[in-house]
């Protein structure tokens, strides 16, 4: 069992450029979640999708962010454009539906 | 909205000790659940408890549950340098499907 697998693990970039955030769920599982997790914030339910289809996307905190789920085995989330306020690390997990959720490492991203 | 709040933020202990977190929340669950989250890594499931559960074990682990008082207790017994972590309890609202919303989570350091 490879877990989910989120890339990159770090993103740096400048204030106004796309950032795309990668996750690819564990196979089987038929609820993928994408969250945001800072120190003032916690951690916050950005959207998920269940059989990729989008459930609940009201914790997206603006029309700057969006997240698909083309098929099964893959999402995205992208940020446009990126603010300093996005720093954040944006984690991605899976499951079955109402079973626990199986987290990646992360992604760090850091807007200049 | 936070729906889990842990008590204390941060909890020291020598090695052997017990160590107890807390956990409130404030709409009706199904069931609630528990994670740890090493520094630099995702959250890692650790037990969950249904709602119509009172206690439940798992190793060193013991989890009660008070839907009466709408609270929950880790009980970490004879801890361990490697139980330095977050954690975080978890719950899914009724009204809420799927998705979990978490706590800010408990800062424990284990010294040894």
């Amino acid at each position: 069992d490879a877990g989910v697998i989120q890339s990159p693990r770090h993103e740096v970039t400048e204030m106004g450029q796309e950032v795309t955030l990668r996750c690819k769920p564990i196979s089987g599982h038929n609820s993928l979640f994408w969250y945001r997790q800072t120190m003032m914030r916690g951690l916050e339910l950005l959207i998920y999708f269940n059989n990729n289809v989008p459930i609940d996307d009201s914790g997206m905190p603006e029309d700057r962010f969006s997240a698909k789920m083309p098929n099964a085995s893959f999402s995205t989330l992208k940020i446009q454009p990126s603010e300093p306020r996005d720093s954040a690390v944006y984690f991605c997990a899976s499951g079955y539906s109402n079973q626990p959720q199986h987290f990646g490492d992360g992604t760090r991203l850091s807007i200049l | 909205s936070q729906q889990g709040e842990e008590d204390p933020q941060a909890l020291s202990i020598q090695e052997g000790e017990n160590a107890t977190m807390n956990c409130s929340y404030k709409t009706s669950i199904n069931n609630l659940q528990w994670y740890r989250q090493n520094s630099g890594r995702g959250l890692v499931h650790l037990i969950l408890i249904r709602s119509n559960e009172r206690e439940k074990h798992s190793g060193r682990l013991r989890v009660t549950l008070d839907t009466s008082k709408k609270s929950s207790s880790l009980l970490i017994t004879a801890s361990r340098a490697a139980d330095t972590a977050s954690y975080f309890c978890a719950t899914d609202a009724v009204q809420a499907g799927t998705a979990l919303i978490f706590g800010k989570g408990t800062t424990l350091s284990v010294s040894s």
